[in-house]
């Protein structure tokens, strides 16, 4: 199993262009979700999914939309990209939501907005 | 959710344990504590799980107070592996309504010196 993957690991953007990210997971999980992680911060959410085709906002989700039209992949798109969209983003996925449930992970992807 | 109150950094020896404290006043009687890390910006890794009863697992042991209002994760032998940022998260049980998103504060970080 390959868990959580991310593509792609590094982006550099300018201001005002637009860029999609995705998530894939081969775990047959249920839940998805996205976070970003500013320098010297813990994870925020952005997004998150409870099931193939459902979508719902975090805590910061201005800026960002979502699309889950497969249940392994999860899309994390910017329409205008903005320099404080600057960050790393992890996604992650989990079977079940609550206790007993880990997330698993992926690796990040890098994002620079110049 | 509930919040959690970490220290901000510690230091321990190699081979020796690692005890890392979390306070969490506020908990319900539903919600788990979560411990996370994050190794050098890398996504974050499950560690270990608990409601009410101390756990154990090949990665290390969690140690609740009877009150549940405070909790310690134990790394039996740490490594200079095990430096990383460790968040202690509580969130909500399975239940309805309950997403299993993660509320990351800032964590502690674990620097294991040789």
């Amino acid at each position: 199993n390959a868990g959580v993957t991310q593509t792609p690991k590094f982006r550099v953007l300018k201001t005002g262009q637009s860029m999609t990210l995705l998530c894939a997971q081969d775990m047959n999980h249920e839940y998805m979700y996205w976070y970003r992680q500013d320098p010297g911060m813990g994870l925020r959410l952005i997004h998150y999914s409870v099931g193939e085709g459902t979508t719902a906002k975090g805590e910061v989700p201005d800026g960002y939309n979502v699309s889950r039209l497969k249940k392994q992949n999860f899309l994390l798109g910017l329409e205008s990209a903005a320099p404080s969209q600057t960050s790393v983003y992890f996604c992650a996925s989990s079977f079940l939501a609550g206790g007993g449930n880990e997330q698993f992970f992926g690796p990040g992807t890098r994002l620079t907005v110049l | 959710d509930a919040k959690t109150t970490q220290p901000p950094s510690m230091d321990c020896a190699e081979g020796r344990a690692a005890n890392l404290p979390c306070n969490h006043s506020t908990i319900s009687g539903n919600e788990y504590v979560y411990w996370y890390r994050q190794i050098h910006s890398q996504g974050p890794q499950y560690i270990i799980h608990g409601l009410k009863n101390n756990e154990t697992n090949e990665m290390a042991s969690l140690i609740i107070t009877e009150d549940r209002k405070s909790s310690t994760l134990i790394l039996p032998h740490a490594t200079l592996r095990d430096t990383a940022v460790y968040y202690c998260i509580v969130t909500l049980g399975r239940g309805s309504g309950n997403t299993g998103k993660l509320i990351f504060g800032q964590g502690t970080t674990l620097q294991v010196k040789p």
